[in-house]
């Protein structure tokens, strides 16, 4: 079947405006996780859903950030008030319970 | 917390040369280590993973062996081709308490094979 995908694989936005990116977890998958990736941090955990419900927010670096999940399935991610530091690859992965975790391509926003 | 700490890089190496990418990590109890490939242009893919001690991961010709006693997790390749050219990631899933589920990377390193 098909893999993790994500949209817009590419967003350039202005300082100051809010942004949504999305996430399409495999099929049949559970878990649902968003990292970010961005030069001098590496790869970060951001946050964590379960089905719908995202029992460690922990790695939201402030409460510009939120994240959403429906159905069980499509999660968004959401940067309100976008600042330059926001800029960074937005990666989304699946997995079935504690099983691997399978990654999406990313989506690289540039905030200008 | 749980952290991991691989060579920064970059490696630049001719085809058919050795390859090892060092890789240690802190976390409590027994984590699954992992390491998951990056190719240009695309997404983070699994390449190898061993979940216990003395555990040897391989895959595409690259190892790995889980050694509790060094807290390492070296990646090995015999010999490259350019096609092994992307960037390297070494992750850890921690096994106990409440956080068995998120990856903790290291910084990646970014191997470049000539031919």
């Amino acid at each position: 079947g098909a893999g993790v995908s994500q949209s817009p694989s590419n967003k350039v936005t202005e300082k100051g405006k809010d942004v949504e990116l999305r996430c399409d977890p495999i099929s049949g998958h559970t878990a649902l996780y968003w990292y970010r990736q961005s030069l001098g941090q590496g790869l970060e955990f951001l946050i964590y859903f379960q089905g719908n419900s995202a029992p460690d927010k922990s790695g939201l670096p402030s409460d510009r950030f939120s994240a959403e999940r429906t159905g069980g399935s499509v999660s968004t991610l959401t940067i309100q008030r976008t600042q330059q530091e926001d800029s960074a690859v937005y990666l989304c992965a699946s997995s079935r319970l504690n099983n691997e975790q399978f990654f999406g391509p990313g989506t690289r926003l540039t905030v200008l | 917390g749980d952290s991991v700490t691989q060579m920064e890089g970059p490696v630049t190496l001719s085809e058919e040369a050795f390859l090892t990418i060092n890789c240690t990590y802190t976390a409590t109890g027994y984590p699954s280590l992992f390491w998951y490939v990056q190719y240009p242009g695309e997404g983070l893919q699994l390449l190898l993973k061993a979940t216990k001690a003395d555990d040897k991961g391989s895959n595409k010709g690259f190892e790995a062996t889980y050694r509790k006693e060094t807290t390492s997790f070296h990646l090995e390749k015999g010999s490259v081709q350019v096609s092994d050219s992307a960037v390297y990631f070494c992750a850890l899933r921690s096994n106990s308490g409440g956080s068995n589920y998120k990856l903790t990377f290291g910084k990646g390193t970014l191997l470049t094979v000539n031919p």
